[in-house]
């Protein structure tokens, strides 16, 4: 089975400052990979799929890019309103893994 | 407005059953596979089982294989998840979830939560 590994767990910014998430594969997953953010005791929300597709109604701040096994989740510029859990997801034909989550905070 | 309303979460005793339901709305149904997607309290999202759009294939995590059932019925528009055999560490919010046409999951329900506990 493919293992994703988030990194870091938890991290906190300063809004405005710039922020990477990272995802690592266990193996090549070319670019079949997605991010959500999940808000405290909201529903996961899609930002972006296929590595580097935005989702309809994204802030443009977020971006994700990579292939194969290593992918990164950026925010150009945070926002209060990102404080959140972020999860990078694989999608195999017959199964979805999601990795661990990283917390993001706001100072 | 596509719309996903899980139901049927409640408290089981170690070793019951129940069954989980989800309706959808403002979309085709059954033009996609679907998804049913849990966290437990504290924890991430773990991927549970998954339908094809004409129940042709059927996709389940090791950790309930053999004990959950996944089925859909598109006349209805809905979404079903038999959970036998219950355990513990199946207590979780349990969210429906459509596959989005390019391999992530796009509209997600409210989510519903089960209690295993004695």
């Amino acid at each position: 089975d493919i293992q994703m590994t988030q990194s870091p767990s938890t991290l906190s910014a300063s809004v405005g400052d710039r922020v990477t998430i990272t995802c690592r594969a266990s193996q090549n997953i070319d670019n079949l990979l997605a991010w959500y953010q999940q808000k405290p005791g909201k529903v996961p929300k899609l930002l972006i799929f296929r590595a580097s597709s935005l989702e309809t109604g994204v802030p443009s701040r977020f971006s994700g890019s990579g292939s194969g096994r290593q992918f990164t989740l950026t925010i150009s510029g945070l926002q209060p309103d990102d404080s959140a859990t972020y999860y990078c997801q694989h999608y195999n034909g017959d199964s979805r893994t999601f990795g661990q989550g990283t917390k993001v905070e706001t100072k | 407005e596509m719309q996903l309303v899980e139901s049927g979460g409640g408290l089981v005793k170690p070793g019951g059953s129940l069954r989980l339901s989800c309706s959808a709305s403002g979309f085709t149904f059954n033009n996609y596979r679907m998804n049913w997607v849990r966290q437990a309290p504290g924890k991430g999202l773990e991927w549970v089982s998954s339908i094809s759009s004409k129940s042709s294939y059927l996709y389940y995590a090791d950790s309930v294989k053999g004990r959950f059932t996944i089925s859909r019925d598109n006349a209805k528009n809905s979404l079903s998840l038999q959970m036998n055999s219950l355990r513990g560490e199946d207590t979780a919010v349990y969210y429906c979830a459509r596959d989005h046409p390019h391999y992530a999951m796009d509209v997600w329900g409210q989510g519903t939560t089960v209690t295993v506990s004695s």
